[in-house]
């Protein structure tokens, strides 16, 4: 299996509270990204990263931040958590900047906002 | 608005026939091609890829056709078995070779595979 571990893999929080998912990597992949997946939109992307403390937005980035301070960890961070967000989160790791067989998807992170 | 559209949602074939899966762009600067491949609780999976120099690609049981002037792709597996159950994303992005934009995924075709 590919060195890419999720953090918590469940969690269930309330409307307002912060909350951060980790995302760990033992390939030492320059790129990392952060996905949510929802009924009726496939993956969509909420941040990357492509080196430490180098990250940039992606298409549903409101409401996110992240922070990327070693190779190995990514973070996802939400400021103050709304039901909009309830999803499944997914990272992913890449050498560069094109997906393809050298990237992977972790288990994903389920995250319900009550 | 969509740039990447996969219009069914599910589909069923008998076990050892052909399964075919749509995938339609609207971006023309999309020049890289992915499938992924996602069981239940699991995160997806590569399948296959193809550049818009090719409009064909093979790896076993796995073709994806690409038609530019169509702005069309298709996954083909054949023959199709049981394990081969799982929903399937179609992702393009923009650059050479991918390179250069973020992967836009369409909303997936869950494949049900019967015995």
């Amino acid at each position: 299996d590919a060195g890419i571990t999720q953090s918590p893999r469940h969690k269930v929080t309330e409307t307002g509270t912060p909350v951060t998912l980790r995302c760990h990597q033992t390939e030492n992949h320059r790129y990392m990204y952060w996905y949510r997946q929802d009924p009726g939109h496939g993956l969509r992307l909420i941040h990357y990263s492509y080196g430490v403390k180098d990250t940039d937005k992606g298409e549903v980035s409101d409401g996110y931040s992240v922070s990327r301070s070693k190779t190995e960890d990514f973070l996802l961070t939400l400021e103050s958590a709304t039901s909009s967000q309830t999803s499944v989160y997914f990272c992913a790791i890449s050498p560069g900047r094109s997906m393809n067989t050298e990237a992977f998807f972790g288990q994903g992170t389920r995250l319900t906002v009550v | 608005d969509q740039q990447v559209k996969q219009n069914s949602p599910s589909l069923s074939v008998q076990e050892g026939r052909i399964s075919i899966l749509n995938c339609d762009y609207t971006n023309s600067m999309f020049d890289y091609f992915l499938w992924y491949k996602k069981y239940p609780a699991e995160g997806p999976t590569f399948l296959i890829s193809i550049s818009s120099i090719k409009d064909k690609n093979e790896d076993g049981r796995f073709t994806v056709f690409l038609n530019k002037s169509a702005k069309h792709l298709s996954l083909h597996i054949v023959p199709s078995q049981p394990g081969d159950s799982a929903v399937y994303f179609c992702a393009a992005s923009a650059g050479y070779g991918g390179s250069q934009g973020n992967l836009i995924f369409g909303k997936g075709t869950k494949l049900s595979v019967k015995p």
